[in-house]
């Protein structure tokens, strides 16, 4: 049971928008820390997609946005490519744990 | 450049002690706010936080394995070492090592290295 909860599976068409949720507690996203985003391409290493809850690192497209409220956070893709087939993450720190946590994952599927 | 590369054995038996290598270039760990952490991942599952170690020799575990996990630095190597006791199957997973921006998120990240408990 992962301390940040994610939906285990998104669905779009080419060119359409996505959004995967990230829902924490009063103790991580809630308490004001920061959330980031990693994408995980099949059988390769998670990439920072998003960092401090809105901000792509240089390289990832502006398809890619990120947004934090209360004590929750979202992964919007617009656009969708065949090429965001993945497991997206997401991460924030935990104060009750005193520690760095990770959303269960969501796997998105390009129909 | 960052680059992060993870080395151990493939195989431990259960009740072993793992040992894991994290050698790293393009940063150095004795640096103001560098920090490099470890997180693994069972197969078809989600990743999960370890342990992190920071340039001033400041040491964070998991919680929930704080009892069986060892994080110290070679600074001279430009390595960090993980080891944890008592493995047991659950304990199956690619393991990894990253880089730790700003004592908030992983911003570079080793390749990965599979480590399978079997007897």
């Amino acid at each position: 049971q992962s301390v940040l909860t994610q939906p285990p599976s998104v669905s779009g068409a080419p060119g359409q928008r996505v959004t995967i949720s990230c829902t924490g507690s009063s103790s991580n996203i809630g308490a004001g820390y920061d959330v980031y985003w990693y994408q995980q391409l099949p059988g390769i290493a998670p990439k920072l997609l998003i960092y401090d809850n809105s901000n792509r690192p240089s390289g990832v497209p502006d398809r890619f946005s990120g947004s934090k409220s209360g004590t929750s956070a979202s992964l919007a893709i617009t656009g969708l490519q065949a090429e965001d087939e993945a497991d997206y993450y997401c991460q924030s720190y935990d104060s009750s744990l005193s520690g760095w946590v990770f959303g269960g994952g969501t796997k998105l599927t390009v129909l | 450049q960052i680059t992060l590369k993870e080395s151990g054995p493939p195989l431990v038996k259960p009740t072993q002690t793992l040992t894991l290598t994290c050698t790293f270039s393009g940063f150095s760990l004795s640096t103001s706010g560098v920090g490099v952490g470890w997180i693994r991942q069972p197969p078809g599952k989600a990743l999960e936080w370890l342990a992190l170690i920071y340039w001033d020799d400041d040491k964070r575990y998991s919680p929930s394995l704080k009892s069986r996990l060892t994080i110290t630095k070679d600074t001279s190597k430009d390595q960090v070492v993980l080891t944890m006791t008592n493995m047991d199957p659950v304990d199956t997973a690619t393991y990894y090592c990253a880089h730790v921006y700003s004592n908030s998120h992983f911003d570079y990240w080793g390749q990965g290295t599979l480590v399978t408990v079997s007897s």
